[in-house]
């Protein structure tokens, strides 16, 4: 299994300024996952962050506006920049783990984050 | 690439009324899928999950789900829902290397007491 410890737990932030989330792993993982949850929405993939290499966006997602860190194989940061209340949501990171031929997913606590 | 969708998007039950939510995927490998529920203002929580044997999968809460490989479908199953059982679902498929997991949109179930 896996522990994973997200924060913050939410937030209230001004357009324009930024927030950065930060997820740790209680082990070692080769690739962390960032969703987003917009209200009333499935979860959608923002990015999976690699270690030692940048980080690979999904369609709409760029680098500039969700900065990624990946320092090592058990944390990773998520920064929202520049932010405009259509960024109001939950972001939740997320491992999948394998043992033997099974692969589980893990999720952090969530992100609920507000932008006014 | 793979992909998830659940077909119905908003179910209104009585309380004792029989559920099955819908979840087919197209993936051409081996897959693990998920259910995944979301209590109102709380995070996921895992129902259930397939990885490989008896394709009906027990999940807590009464909660089942039953893998039809040739159909790619996991539907959900509850014999009996509850008033408590009001949440949104989310049915997920990993693809069996591990680096991809998809969600689906989403079921949002409401049972009326």
């Amino acid at each position: 299994s896996a522990v994973i410890s997200q924060k913050p737990s939410r937030d209230i932030c001004q357009r324009g300024t930024s927030l950065t989330i930060q997820c740790q792993v209680d082990s070692q993982v080769t690739m962390m996952f960032w969703y987003r949850q917009q209200p009333g929405q499935s979860l959608t993939l923002i990015a999976t962050a690699n270690q030692g290499s940048e980080a690979t966006y999904e369609s709409g997602f760029v680098i500039d506006k969700f900065p990624i860190s990946r320092p090592n194989l058990t944390f990773s940061t998520l920064t929202v920049s520049n932010m405009s209340p259509e960024d109001s949501s939950i972001y939740l990171c997320s491992v999948l783990k394998r043992s033997g031929q099974v692969v589980e997913a893990f999720f952090g606590q969530g992100t609920r984050l507000t932008v006014v | 690439a793979q992909s998830v969708s659940q077909h119905n998007h908003h179910v209104i039950l009585s309380e004792a009324a029989s559920l099955e939510l819908g979840c087919n995927y197209s993936y051409g490998g081996t897959v693990n899928l998920f259910w995944y529920v979301q209590y109102p203002g709380q995070h996921l929580q895992l129902l259930l999950k397939y990885f490989s044997g008896d394709p009906l999968v027990k999940g807590i809460k009464g909660f089942e789900a039953e893998f039809i490989k040739s159909k790619f479908s996991f539907n959900l199953r509850k014999p009996s829902v509850q008033w408590s059982d009001t949440a949104e679902y989310f049915c997920a498929v990993s693809n069996n290397a591990g680096n991809m997991l998809t969600f689906g949109g989403g079921t949002r179930l409401m049972v009326k007491p």
